[in-house]
Parts: C-alpha cells; sequence; structure tokens
C-alpha cells in the first residue's frame, strides 16, 4: 500500500520562500503520479492549488508553484503571505488509487 | 462557476448504511471525474472512490468492498453508499470534481457522525 509523505509542519516568515515536498515509499515520484497539491485553512473545505505536477488553477496566485524535486514532488511559495498560513496536503495516483500525503502545517510567523 | 453540495443524514447508527448525495451545478455531470473524500475531525484527508459518468468506479482498497458510488445523469447528482458503519466513519464528507488528473472542485462537506 502507498504511504505519501509530507513535513508535519513548517515555519516561513512573511515575505519568505518554503518549499514543502511529497515523498511516496514507492519509490521516486515522477509525473506519472499526477501530483495535486490543495490548501485547506480551518473550517474550509480543501482548495485546489495545482495539478499534474506543475499546473496552476485559474485561481491560483503565481507565486504558488509545483515541480519534481529530488525525487519527490514539491510546493514552493514565494513571497509568502500571513494568509497562506494553512494546511497543504499533496495527493498522488499510484498502483489504480489516489493517496493523500499527512500535510504539511504552514506557519507564517 | 462548477458548484457542488453534499446532502444526507448527520447521523447514522453503527452496522447501517451510509448514504450521501452530491448534487452539481455549473457543469454537466458528464464532463468530468467525480469522489468522495473524507476527512475525520483534526486528521488527515482520505480518497473514498471515483467514478465517470460512463459508470466506471474505482474505489480505496482500504475500505474493503464496503462502498459502492453511483450517478444520476438526470439530475446531475452523484452518490455514496458505504455499509456497515462503525465510529471510525465518522468524518466530514465531501464530493470534489475535476479532470482525469485533478480535482478541481470541492462541496463544502457534510459531518456524518456514526453513534448509536
Amino acid at each position: 500500500q502507498t504511504v505519501v509523505t509530507q513535513e508535519p509542519s513548517l515555519t516561513v516568515s512573511p515575505g519568505g520562500t518554503v518549499t514543502l515536498t511529497c515523498a511516496s515509499n514507492t519509490g521516486a515520484v515522477t509525473s506519472g503520479y499526477w501530483p495535486s497539491w490543495f490548501q485547506q485553512k480551518p473550517g474550509q473545505a480543501p482548495r485546489a492549488l495545482i495539478y499534474s505536477t506543475s499546473n496552476r488553477h485559474s485561481w491560483t496566485p503565481a507565486r504558488f508553484s509545483g515541480s519534481l524535486l529530488g525525487g519527490k514532488a514539491a510546493l514552493t511559495l514565494s513571497a509568502v503571505q500571513p494568509d497562506d498560513e494553512a494546511e497543504y496536503w499533496c495527493l498522488l495516483y499510484s498502483a489504480g488509487e489516489w493517496v493523500f500525503g499527512g500535510g504539511t502545517k504552514l506557519t507564517v510567523l | 462557476q462548477v458548484h457542488l453540495q453534499e446532502s444526507g443524514p448527520g447521523l447514522v447508527k453503527p452496522s447501517e448504511t451510509l448514504s450521501l448525495t452530491c448534487t452539481i451545478s455549473g457543469a454537466s455531470i458528464s464532463r468530468y471525474y467525480w469522489s468522495w473524500i473524507r476527512q475525520p475531525a483534526g486528521k488527515g484527508l482520505e480518497w473514498i472512490g471515483r467514478l465517470f459518468s460512463s459508470g466506471s468506479t474505482t474505489y480505496n482498497p482500504s475500505l474493503k468492498g464496503r462502498v459502492t458510488m453511483s450517478i444520476d445523469t438526470s439530475k446531475n447528482q452523484f452518490s455514496l453508499r458505504m455499509n456497515s458503519v462503525t465510529a471510525a466513519d465518522t468524518a466530514m464528507y465531501y464530493c470534489a470534481g475535476g479532470e482525469w488528473g485533478s480535482f478541481d472542485y470541492w462541496g463544502q462537506g457534510t459531518l456524518v457522525t456514526v453513534s448509536s
């Protein structure tokens, strides 16, 4: 069974840059895992940010970017704003099923 | 714009069947892939299953055959049935949809509690 791992928590200063990663226990994450990223704030439903590794939705700010980095999927936030404080989830397609990571709680401090 | 709305009982007794419906507006149900995802309070997201308008379905193997998803194109709705529920199935249930490789659109979620 696929297990997807994210950093449990990260802290970034306003205006800074931070990279969140998403790893699979089955091996290196590739575009064939269709990596997606979601943002969730308390009391709200998740909101889609990135799909198919690096594609932004029409509503996703350009300072959010997705990539593959060192065998993992990655989400990089640039020029971080206080409003970016949230839980971030990655999602991978593996062995015929979709598997979410454990989430990264991003604190902007 | 695409809008999804979950509906169904908020309380289900143990061993009974959970039934939820997702109503779609702003898009034809035939266009996208549709999923159910759940989240226990304070915990992570779990993909439950996905279907397409053709009727093809894929389910999370960990749910051990307890799940059935179906589609009603005439009502632009799709549904989830989960049998033999236990307290472990208590969660916020979301419906979501998008192209094959994306989950673009999400409902606001509906809380289901399993309790006698």
